[in-house]
């Protein structure tokens, strides 16, 4: 149980284009889910945390209109990166959790995005 | 806020060897403390969690880890480690109102044959 996936699993895009990667939960309601970035070879860091039909919380220093999240249910949730560039390659992992008393999140497999 | 301090950035070992990755956390509220492994260009799993209840707990593939409450620390042990277990260990902290989840930096555990 608590499957979480992510689609697509890597994307190269042109420089400019908009990518959206999907992160869906596949046995379970996630009424949060969260979403990382992570350079190579370093750690996960927190870009946002989004509730089920509301906004999303955005991290300090991550632009919210760069990166546009949508949870619009309760298994669903997207990150599109709008004008993508070369520095915005890396690698994106998507968590979900349920309100059950305590904050375990399930990890996604991570879409691993190139601009070129 | 809270934080995450994992010393070792890496840890070579040969095979068969015990292993002790060491985390330490700080935070002014209670905790709840993860261990989640990576392997290359994959997701996080996650190994073991302390949520409650007895300090020392055991997790997948052979992996425990005992909370220090006093010493702040959440170490990760393995007794015999093997190649496969060659990977990137994160241990990672967060709060009881679902919210602030912190990762420390990671630990590359590397086995050698």
């Amino acid at each position: 149980g608590a499957v979480v996936s992510q689609h697509p699993s890597w994307v190269i895009c042109k420089s400019g284009t908009s990518v959206k990667i999907e992160c869906r939960s596949l046995d379970f309601q996630a009424t949060t889910m969260f979403w990382y970035r992570q350079f190579p070879k370093q750690s996960l860091m927190l870009m946002a945390t989004s509730n089920e039909g509301s906004k999303a919380t955005y991290e300090q220093g991550v632009e919210k209109d760069k990166f546009l999240i949508n949870h619009a249910s309760l298994t669903l949730s997207t990150l599109t990166v709008t004008s993508a560039h070369p520095e915005d390659s890396s690698f994106y992992i998507c968590s979900a959790s349920w309100t059950s008393g305590h904050n375990e999140q399930f990890f996604g497999p991570g879409t691993r995005l190139t601009v070129l | 806020a809270q934080s995450v301090t994992q010393l070792d950035s890496q840890v070579p070992v040969f095979e068969e060897a015990p292993v002790e990755l060491r985390c330490n956390y700080s935070s002014s509220v209670s905790v709840y403390l993860f261990w989640y492994v990576q392997y290359p260009n994959q997701g996080l799993q996650l190994l073991l969690k302390y949520l409650s209840g007895s300090t020392l707990v055991k997790g997948i593939n052979g992996f425990e880890a005992e909370f220090n409450k006093s010493q702040t620390s959440f170490h990760l042990r393995k007794p015999s480690v093997h190649i496969s277990d060659t990977a990137e260990y994160f241990c990672a902290v967060g709060d009881n109102y679902g919210q602030n989840f912190v990762f420390g930096p990671g630990t590359r555990l590397s086995v050698l044959p």
